[in-house]
């Protein structure tokens, strides 16, 4: 079982609705947890860092959440955009300095 | 101020071929690392290089290594080409590792 589970594996939405990706994981001592987005054949982009005593940070439509108690971080995204097809890569890192990667969920935005 | 930049974009090597990517971290940045990203396993980590040390590796074979040189550049190597490393390797660099990562778009390895 993945230390950090993502869901769902794959979305799809109309161009200009919300959405709402999650990320659960297990590891610990908890550091940091991070989302970013990955265009296809291009390197992941930072969008949120959220440390332990953050509950929400928002960045343009994306807002992420993070409940550091029951380990569950969100990411929503609002008005959604076609360039917002990507992948939404959720990364956690314990312990100061390992890292655990979710796989991801597959946001396709549709006209 | 440039971003990551790793060369090349595209590799085309034989199994038994080694392989070497560089990869330029953003001025300043002394932590770079090393990630490998195929469909079936996501992203996977590899290695961290900090002021020219290796200060954490991940699950890969001994064929996998690197090194940072003094200026913060980085090298990969991967010896003994093995047709499961087709993948996306990518990079990326840090001002101290714990936050913000940027990362480079890459270098598309196939081994045929």
């Amino acid at each position: 079982k993945n230390q950090v589970e993502q869901s769902p594996q794959s979305l799809i939405i109309l161009e200009g609705k919300n959405c709402t990706l999650q990320c659960n994981y297990t590891v610990s001592p908890f550091s940091n947890l991070r989302w970013y987005k990955q265009d296809t054949g291009r390197g992941p982009v930072s969008l949120t860092i959220m440390t332990f005593s953050e509950n929400t940070k928002s960045n343009g439509r994306y807002t992420a959440t993070l409940d550091a108690d029951t380990k569950q971080s969100s990411l929503h995204i609002t008005a959604s955009q076609l360039s917002g097809s990507a992948s939404y890569i959720c990364v956690v890192n314990y312990n100061n300095n390992d890292m655990r990667f979710g796989a991801g969920t597959r946001l396709t935005v549709k006209p | 101020k440039a971003g990551v930049t790793q060369t090349p974009r595209y590799l085309i090597k034989t199994r038994g071929q080694q392989v070497t990517l560089s990869c330029s971290p953003i001025s300043g940045h002394r932590s770079v690392s090393w990630y490998q990203q195929t469909p079936g396993q996501g992203l996977q980590f590899l290695f961290e290089y900090f002021s020219e040390t290796q200060r954490n590796k991940g699950n890969f074979p001994g064929r996998f290594s690197g090194r940072q040189f003094s200026n913060s550049r980085s090298e990969m190597n991967v010896s003994t080409l093995e047709l499961g490393d087709s993948a996306l390797y990518l990079c990326a660099s840090s001002d101290d590792g714990n936050y913000g990562y940027t990362f480079g778009s890459g270098t598309r390895l196939t081994v045929v």
